[in-house]
């Protein structure tokens, strides 16, 4: 199986950081990454798809980079609707496989 | 708008058996792979299970920890979505959604949609 690791697993900030979440394939995924947002009792939603295409109507201070076995999920200023916990996903190969999730806390 | 909505969790006794139903619309569901992915109390995102469309035969997909045991399955004239887990663990208590996967229209719908779920709790 293809292991999913992010980092950090949690962390601190403050409205206006930018932050920066990374996550690491064990073997080469090309571009067969997603990004989720899950807030406290909410079902995740689906932030960036192909490694780095913005999900219709999410706001564009979301971004993904990467491809291969790297890849970042990146808030260019943090909002207080951003406070919650990220997941990333591979669909490249069975079974499918999410990273352990970021959890972005106020600081 | 698209709506997933999910069924049939409640509390089973270990080796019992539940049957999960995705009740989808707003959105041309036999174009569409499904799957269901879950979530123990507390704990990270598992993804269960997949099946493709009527296109590629309905073929699926499982995790290993639930292979076996679930059977995920479609009824496209009733856009429906069904999971049967027999056998039931106690590790298999969470909350299952049904997710939206790809299209044959297009490869912009890996899970984007999720529905809000369904608790099952298997204890004795």
């Amino acid at each position: 199986d293809i292991q999913m690791t992010q980092s950090p697993s949690a962390m601190s900030a403050s409205v206006g950081d930018r932050v920066t979440i990374t996550c690491r394939a064990s073997q080469g995924i090309s571009n067969y990454l997603a990004w989720f947002q899950q807030k406290p009792g909410k079902a995740p939603k689906r932030l960036i798809y192909a490694a780095s295409s913005l999900q219709s109507g999410v706001p564009s201070r979301f971004s993904g980079s990467g491809s291969g076995t790297e890849f970042t999920l990146t808030i260019s200023s943090l909002q207080p609707e951003d406070f919650a916990t990220y997941y990333c996903l591979q669909y490249h190969t069975y079974p499918f496989t999410f990273g352990p999730g970021t959890k972005v806390d106020i600081k | 708008e698209v709506q997933l909505v999910e069924s049939g969790g409640g509390l089973v006794q270990p080796g019992g058996s539940l049957r999960l139903s995705c009740a989808a619309s707003g959105f041309t569901f036999s174009d569409h792979y499904m799957d269901w992915v879950r979530q123990a109390p507390g704990k990270g995102l598992e993804w269960v299970a997949r099946i493709r469309n009527k296109a590629n035969s309905y073929t699926t997909e499982y995790a290993a920890s639930v292979k076996g045991r679930f059977t995920i399955s479609r009824d496209d004239s009733k856009n429906s979505l069904f999971l049967q887990m027999n056998s039931l663990k106690t590790e298999d208590t969470a909350l299952y959604y049904c997710v939206r996967d790809r299209s044959v229209v297009g490869d912009g719908y890996y899970f984007d949609y999720w529905g809000q779920g369904t608790l099952v709790t298997v204890s004795s």
